[in-house]
Order: structure tokens, then sequence, then C-alpha cells
């Protein structure tokens, strides 16, 4: 069935170290990717998205790096601080074929942050 | 703070009720997005309006509808509900009505009871 897919539930990683979280997406005809966080008791948080025609793409802190080949997204989040803490998530969206903004989302990451 | 409201914050009801849930967008976006967050699902799609109009569904149940009105707020009708419903129910919207990021709103955590 449809489905993203996480590698990883749970990630611990010290402070100030880089951090990196896995999802596979199962569908190649999906052409547009979103990284989301979620805190606790709060809605999703946009962090960067990436289009099918780039590989790699950086925000403040964050980088977004696509595999189409393997049908790989990753999110590496630099200098993790406290305030990172969170689920991650990582959303699909064929919207070349369907022209519509349906995300489907994977079951998501929790990242601990170790001060 | 996303730009998106949803109100109520928190909604307790019966087995068999019915009830709104509202959003309003951010100012400028023409899409809405309904989607669900249960501990066992995940977060699910349900159903999307571009300007007034129906332009996608997902999983949602026949005992669900919503709409987007002329201002761009839109409601999302439960009824007949189940205790299976009880979920955060998230509100998103966009600018436009593929592929763009989509800003979510806080949620509204329902508890049937």
């Amino acid at each position: 069935g449809e489905s993203v897919g996480l590698h990883l539930p749970t990630l611990s990683v010290q402070e100030g170290d880089n951090s990196i979280i896995n999802c596979a997406y199962s569908n190649s005809a999906s052409d547009y990717f979103i990284w989301y966080k979620q805190e606790s008791g709060k809605g999703p948080q946009f962090i960067i998205d990436i289009r099918s025609n780039m590989d790699k793409r950086q925000g403040q802190r964050v980088t977004v790096l696509l595999n189409k080949t393997v049908k790989h997204l990753s999110l590496q989040i630099a200098a993790t601080q406290p305030g990172d803490s969170a689920v991650y998530f990582c959303a699909e969206n064929m919207a070349g074929s369907s022209n519509t903004g349906k995300l489907i989302f994977g079951q998501g990451t929790t990242l601990q942050v170790k001060p | 703070d996303s730009g998106v409201t949803q109100t109520p914050k928190h909604l307790i009801t019966a087995t068999g009720q019915r009830v709104t849930l509202r959003c309003s967008p951010r100012s400028g976006d023409l899409s809405v997005y309904w989607y669900q967050q249960s501990l066992d699902q995940g977060l699910q799609f349900l159903i999307q309006y571009y300007n007034g109009e129906e332009r996608a569904k997902g999983n949602i149940l026949e005992r669900f509808s919503a709409q987007q009105f002329p201002d761009l707020h839109s409601e999302l009708n439960l009824s007949s509900l189940e205790l299976g419903d009880s979920a955060l129910y998230f509100c998103a919207s966009s600018f436009g009505d593929g592929a763009y990021e989509q800003y979510f709103g806080p949620g509204t955590r329902l508890t049937v009871t």
C-alpha cells in the first residue's frame, strides 16, 4: 500500500553533534518531499522541502538529501540542540501526476538530544 | 505560530454524536487540508479543498464531510462518532493546489467516550 517508511523509530544524539534522520519512500512517481518537526502537543512544523529535480537543499542548520535511485530521503541537522528534540516526519507528494497537495506521511522518528 | 488557526482545541463527546471542527487558513492561502493523527495510523490525509472546491480525497470515512467557504475557512464535520474516531485532527493550508509547503494548525483533540 501507500507508505513512506522511516528506518529508525528513535535517534539519540549528543548536544552539538550532527543528526541524520533517514526515510525510505515507496512510490517512484513522487516528485515532492517535505520534512516536518512535531513537538509534543503541537502541530507539525515545516522544516524544509525538496523537489525531485534536485539532489540536495540546504536551510538554516538543516540539509535534505534526495536519492531517487534508491528512493531515499535524509534530513541532516547540524550542531543538534536540545530544542531539536521532537518527532520528525518525512512526507511525499505525487503532484506531477495528481496535481494535488495530498501528502503521504511516514511513521516518524523521535530525536532525543542528550545534554 | 504557523498562521493557521483551529477551533476548538479540545472536544469531548459521546458515541453517536456529531461535531464540527473549524479551520482558518493562513492569509493568502487558497488550499485547506485535513489530516487525522492517531497512534496506530499516524498522520493520514483526509481531504483537500482549493478555493472552495474539493480537490483530493484520501481515506475519509463516509461519516465525515468537509467544506470550504467563500472566505476560505473550512469545516470538518464528523457524524455518528465511534470510539475509534478519537484522534488529533489537523488542518493545514498552502498557497496553491499542488506541491507547495503546507503549514499546519495546532490541531483539535477529539475524544469520543
